[in-house]
């Protein structure tokens, strides 16, 4: 399958500790982006790669928040010192430069007790 | 700010019943207004593209239409497959998706 694969798809943690989420993005994809969206509403813009460049970051992207795209291939979306407020579904989608046309991973789903 | 409006938050429509899902948008400059389809515990997949007011796209019992101001989703006679969240996005500086809540979509059969 060569769709845009994410790792693990579910984390439960307690508060305080470290999670770290990897996305493998289509191969021939240069942008990847990160999102997160909570039930019932739509996706929110975290942050975006071109190449191994991280291009934005959304202000609701915290300090304890880092995205990391080693060699423009695979990301890592790392949060510090959890809160229950980061409970929520993390999304990565992968497509060409300047296109709206997203393809979403399945998700990881973060369970903060 | 660009902004995404949907309404209904929620509809529940009988199978074959027909209807119409709403995205108000406010953007400098539109560069694209996108549909996609989420089911339960997955992530959206892409559904339409839209560019300029009067363009239409279809696709199965969908079909999309955009004005100056909003868009439109139409779905004739619905199946119970076409239950999902669907969702709007407007495409900010050509840099990235914006996002509309979305609209939970349950066809009965």
């Amino acid at each position: 399958d060569t769709g845009v694969s994410q790792d693990p798809r579910h984390k439960i943690t307690k508060r305080g500790q470290n999670v770290t989420f990897r996305c493998d993005p289509i191969s021939e994809h240069n942008r990847l982006y990160w999102y997160r969206q909570t039930l019932g509403q739509g996706p929110e813009f975290l942050t975006y790669f071109q190449n191994e460049a991280q291009l934005e970051k959304s202000r609701l992207l915290s300090d304890r928040f880092s995205a990391e795209r080693p060699k423009g291939s695979f990301s890592t979306l790392e949060i510090q010192r959890t809160e229950q407020g980061d409970s929520a579904m993390y999304l990565c989608a992968s497509t060409l430069v300047n296109t709206g046309e997203l393809f979403f991973g399945e998700g990881s789903r973060l369970t903060v007790l | 700010e660009d902004q995404v409006t949907q309404s209904p938050e929620a509809l529940r429509l009988q199978e074959g019943e027909s209807s119409s899902l709403n995205c108000s948008y406010t953007v400098s400059g539109l560069r694209g207004l996108f549909w996609y389809r989420q089911d339960p515990g997955k992530g959206p997949e892409f559904l339409f593209t839209l560019y300029s007011a009067g363009e239409e796209k279809e696709k199965e019992r969908l079909k999309a239409t955009l004005t100056k101001k909003e868009s439109f989703l139409h779905i004739t006679a619905p199946k119970p497959e076409d239950s999902a969240t669907y969702l709007c996005a407007v495409f900010q500086g050509a840099q990235k998706l914006v996002f509309g809540q979305g609209t939970r979509l349950t066809i009965n059969p």
